[in-house]
Order: structure tokens, then sequence, then C-alpha cells
């Protein structure tokens, strides 16, 4: 079976850089996504790897190991509405299903 | 735009009442999912459907059944709520095998 760790809760001020990691336990998927979800909101997709290496999109970027099982989203010049838990996901290969970590509650303070 | 709705963003129900929770999305995806989202456990699959008429358990289906008629809507069934029902269920769709889920607002059902 997939499992994925998270921290829960992780704290920066703004205009600072944070990485949130996420390690899994996997016989096999196809990629690793990253999803923000905002309190009382939907989760809405952020980015995906495929390959190993750094994928950026503006001040995200999003990092894959699959030798070390291993990811992580780093968010960079963070801002207040940044707040907001941050999930990694993997989808399996074996079922097709986007399996979730446990998420990661970002707080940003000025 | 990309648009994937739920029938309501509260509900508060009774146990042993039958509970109907709609989603309907917009963008001819194939494939639909069903998660509860409690704090702690991140999203959890209940049940998900590749086509019409079509389903897979999730890892959690246990006390939940699914509908899926019409290719835009899947429904989930609680045919007895019970407390420990009581959670955030949110609705996905995407398109193949696709990477990126499209999630609705969400329902946040109260069962007493």
């Amino acid at each position: 079976g997939q499992s994925l760790e998270q921290p829960s809760e992780v704290t920066a001020v703004e205009g600072a850089i944070v990485q949130i990691n996420c390690t899994y336990q996997t016989s096999g998927f196809y990629g690793l996504s990253w999803y923000q979800q905002h309190d009382g909101g939907a989760p809405t997709f952020l980015s995906y790897n495929a390959l190993d290496g750094l994928e950026e999109t503006g001040r995200f970027s999003s990092f894959l190991s699959r030798s070390d099982s291993y990811g992580y989203l780093l968010l960079q010049e963070l801002q207040m509405k940044d707040s907001a838990s941050y999930f990694c996901a993997v989808r399996d290969q074996d079922t097709d299903k986007l399996i979730f970590g446990t998420g990661t509650r970002l707080q940003v303070f000025p | 735009d990309v648009k994937v709705t739920q029938s309501s963003r509260y509900l508060v129900k009774r146990t042993g009442e039958k509970v109907f929770l709609e989603c309907v999305q917009d963008m001819d995806h194939e494939n639909m999912f069903w998660y509860r989202q409690d704090p702690g456990l991140g999203l959890r699959l209940i049940y998900f459907s590749y086509d019409v008429k079509m389903k897979e358990k999730g890892d959690i289906p246990e006390g939940y059944s699914v509908s899926r008629e019409k290719k835009e809507r899947f429904s989930l069934i609680l045919e007895s709520a019970s407390t420990n029902q009581t959670s955030m269920y949110l609705c996905a769709s995407v398109r193949g095998s696709y990477n990126e889920q499209f999630f609705g607002p969400g329902t946040r059902l109260t069962v007493l």
C-alpha cells in the first residue's frame, strides 16, 4: 500500500522561504502532486512531478527524488495568502487512485 | 471555467436517516471521486467511478454507496447515517489519466 508523511504544521514570516517535505512508502506510482487548501475551501492543484528533479511555477517549486522516496514543495517570497494546508499525493500505478498525505498546515505571519 | 458543484455546503441529519450527497461536473470528465476529510487524517477515498454505471471501492467504503447514472453526476449515499460519518465530504473529477483533480467546494455533514 501507499503512505505519505508530511509535517503537521509549519510557520514562517512574510517574504521568507519554506519547504514542505513529503516522504512516502509506495510500491509504484506515476508521479507526485501537490494541492493547496485554504480554510473552508476546496483543494486546488498546484504542481505535478512525473520525473525526478525540480519543477518551477512562479513562486512555487516542487521536487521529486524517487531513489530517496522523497519530495518537497518550496514556497518563496511568502505572502499572507499562502497560509493554507498543503497536501502531497501520488497516483497508484496498480489502482490509478490518488493517495493523499495527511497535509501540512502553513501559517505565515507578518 | 472548470466547475464541480456539490448540492449542499452544510447539512445536518439525524442518526439513521438516509443521506444523499450530489456532485455535478461540467467538464465531461470520465473519472469522479468521493473523499471524506477529517482533521489529522487528510483526504480518504470512499468510492470512485471511471464511467457511467461503474463504481470502485476506495479505502473506506463501509457505510456508503454511490450512484453514477449520468456522466456528469456522481452521488454519495449514506444508507443509515451514523455519528462517525460526521465529516467534510469532497467530490472531485479528472479527465482520463490526467493528474489534476478538480474539487467541489465540499459538504460539511453533521450527524446528530
